[in-house]
This record gives C-alpha cells, sequence and structure tokens, in this order.
C-alpha cells in the first residue's frame, strides 16, 4: 500500500527553523517531492529528492532516507509569509505510473 | 508562459444540475491531471493523461465523473449530475514529459459550490 504520514499542524515564530516530518509506507518510489499551499491558493511546487540526502534552495532544504522510509522539510529564518500546509508526495515506482501520491498535508502556522 | 489556465474559478450550482471544468495545460507539457481538493479527503488524484490519453482513472468516483482531452491545449472534467458531496476545490495539473522532471504545475483551481 502507499501512505505518507504528516503532523497536522506546526507552530513557530518568525525567525525560528521548523522541521516538517513525512514517514512513508511504499514499496519504492522515484522520489519524494514537497509542495506549499497558501489558504485559497493552489499547490506549489518547493523541492525534489532523487537521492537520499539534503537538498538545499535558499531557505528551505529537503532530505530524505530511503532506509528509514523518512523525508523532512527544513525551513530557515522563518517569515510570516511562510504559514501555509505543506504536503509531501511521491511517485510509486512499484505500479510504474506517474501518479503522485500527496501525503495529508501539515498547516503551519508562525506567528510574531 | 501564463501557466495552467482553469474556468471557472467559482461555481454555485443546484444539485442535479450539470458542471462542466476547464483546463488548460502549459504548452508542451504531455501530462495532464485532475484533482480534487477537501478537507476531509485532502487532494486525491481523479484522472491523469498522457498525450490526450487517460492513463489512470481510478481516483474518478463514480459515474457521475467524466473527464476528456479532445487536444493537447484542452481538457474538460464534467460532473452529471452534481451533487452536495462533489463540493470541493477541482485543481487542474500538468508537467513535461521527462521522467527525471517531477513538478507537477498547478491551475489555480475551481472552487464548486453545489447546493
Amino acid at each position: 500500500g502507499q501512505s505518507l504520514e504528516q503532523p497536522s499542524e506546526v507552530t513557530a515564530v518568525e525567525g525560528a527553523i521548523v522541521q516538517i516530518n513525512c514517514t512513508y509506507q511504499t514499496s519504492g518510489f522515484y522520489g519524494l517531492s514537497w509542495y506549499q499551499q497558501h489558504d485559497g491558493g493552489a499547490p506549489t511546487f518547493l523541492s525534489y529528492n532523487a537521492l537520499d540526502g539534503l537538498e538545499e534552495t535558499g531557505r528551505f532544504s529537503s532530505f530524505l532516507s530511503r532506509s528509514d522510509s523518512y523525508g523532512y522539510l527544513l525551513l530557515q529564518e522563518l517569515q510570516m509569509k511562510d504559514s501555509a500546509s505543506y504536503f509531501c508526495a511521491v511517485r510509486d515506482q512499484a505500479y510504474n505510473t506517474d501518479k503522485l501520491i500527496f501525503g495529508t498535508g501539515t498547516r503551519l502556522q508562525v506567528f510574531p | 508562459d501564463a501557466g495552467v489556465i482553469q474556468s471557472p474559478r467559482h461555481e454555485v450550482t443546484e444539485m442535479g444540475q450539470e458542471v462542466t471544468l476547464r483546463c488548460k495545460p502549459i504548452s508542451g507539457h504531455d501530462y495532464l491531471f485532475w484533482y480534487r481538493q477537501t478537507m476531509m479527503r485532502g487532494l486525491e488524484l481523479l484522472i491523469y493523461f498522457n498525450n490526450n490519453v487517460p492513463i489512470d482513472d481510478s481516483g474518478m468516483p463514480e459515474d457521475r465523473f467524466s473527464a476528456k482531452m479532445p487536444n493537447a491545449s484542452f481538457s474538460t472534467l464534467k460532473i452529471q449530475p452534481s451533487e452536495p458531496r462533489d463540493s470541493a476545490v477541482y485543481f487542474c495539473a500538468s508537467r513535461p514529459s521527462s521522467r527525471r522532471e517531477e513538478t507537477q504545475y498547478f491551475g489555480p483551481g475551481t472552487r464548486l459550490l453545489v447546493l
């Protein structure tokens, strides 16, 4: 089966660092993606990990460990505009599909 | 590029009416995806196309839902007859054909309310 679990909500203050975890159960996948969605908006791509390790894009970093079935999104120097929902997603390799499976989503609230 | 275009942006209709949602993918993208998002069920894939051909429609909830892609620049998702439980935000997304390109580009969505 395929499932990706995330914490439902995370809160932090401006300037802080927050980590959003994603644990998954799938037999194999091509990589782990992260999307950001502001209230009333559409999901937008943030990062993609094809290989194990850390990928850094500005204030955002994403990490993948296939052996631990685990990944995370790290947001540094938090800003109010980072308040949004964050989704991890995988494309399941076992079914040779182009279908993305999205996680349950984590709502991040940044306070001043 | 204008990005993925969806219309209408908002739709309010009465139960039993037919609803048609429209999507124009990014030019040159060979994949098109229809998603539905609700608080209860999250973001779920309904159907996706590759080169205008439906590949996986296992997420389409029932026969009331149908989707077409008559050409590379246009797709429709139709609900007939609509029911209150169909109320949701419907997103269309597109992606290039390269298997190394995982990014999906989402349209702004259509917010559907069925009364």
